[in-house]
């Protein structure tokens, strides 16, 4: 089984349309994440969520929200796509943001391109 | 928040050991260092990480220095599967990974 999956893998959209990416871990952990890998390769964190609550918000312009129905589950809806939004997206989990010995297990990826 | 200072790149023959060196000066006393890996298309996958002493798993060795201003992870044995790109990751004050560019380990056959 796989531990931090996402879908769609792949998702090709045309600018100002909507979309949402959807993440499920089935590792029982309490916390999830968002970032984003760019074309340079840099990861940068865009949110976190603990047992169902918004932790860490970095500076994401606010046509990104993310949602999480239940622990197990975080998605990322995203407004008015623009060009600069293409880029790598990983939902990660682990099981104590607070821990400084957590380890993070991403899901393999869904690569936005923006037309 | 710490910051890391790693090689862009580095090549390894197939079956010998790597040592992938990592400098953070800037780290806390009680900040982690964490190492992850991304094999090409795939997510990051942890490593390993540690603390003060240094740390053994199935897939590497972490050495840390005394001052801890830097680690060297080290691959025992390395294979064609683990070329990949290697991140050093202080936490920061708030449990986060700060990730770097890391460096690409090319592994020859």
């Amino acid at each position: 089984d796989t531990a931090v999956s996402q879908t769609p893998k792949y998702l090709v959209t045309q600018m100002g349309n909507d979309k949402s990416i959807k993440c499920e871990q089935n590792l029982g952990h309490d916390t999830m994440y968002w970032y984003k890998q760019d074309s340079k390769k840099f990861l940068k964190i865009m949110f976190s969520y603990n047992n169902k609550e918004l932790i860490i918000n970095e500076t994401v312009p606010n046509r990104f929200s993310p949602k999480s129905p239940d622990k197990a589950h975080l998605n990322l809806h995203i407004n008015s796509l623009e060009l600069g939004d293409s880029a790598v997206y990983f939902c990660a989990s682990s099981q104590d943001m607070a821990g400084g010995s957590d380890t993070q297990y991403f899901g393999p990826g869904t690569r936005l391109t923006v037309l | 928040d710490a910051k890391t200072t790693q090689p862009n790149s580095m090549e390894s023959n197939e079956e010998e050991p790597v040592h992938l060196p990592c400098n953070h000066s800037t780290i806390s006393g009680t900040d982690y260092i964490h190492w992850y890996r991304q094999l090409p298309s795939q997510g990051p996958e942890y490593v390993i990480h540690g603390l003060t002493s240094n740390v053994n798993n199935r897939m590497a060795s972490l050495a840390i220095a005394e001052d801890r201003k830097s680690s060297t992870l080290i691959l025992h044995r390395a294979t064609l599967r683990d070329a990949a790109v290697y991140y050093c990751i202080p936490q920061d004050s708030n449990y986060q990974l700060i990730w770097g560019a890391g460096t690409k380990l090319i592994i020859k056959p």
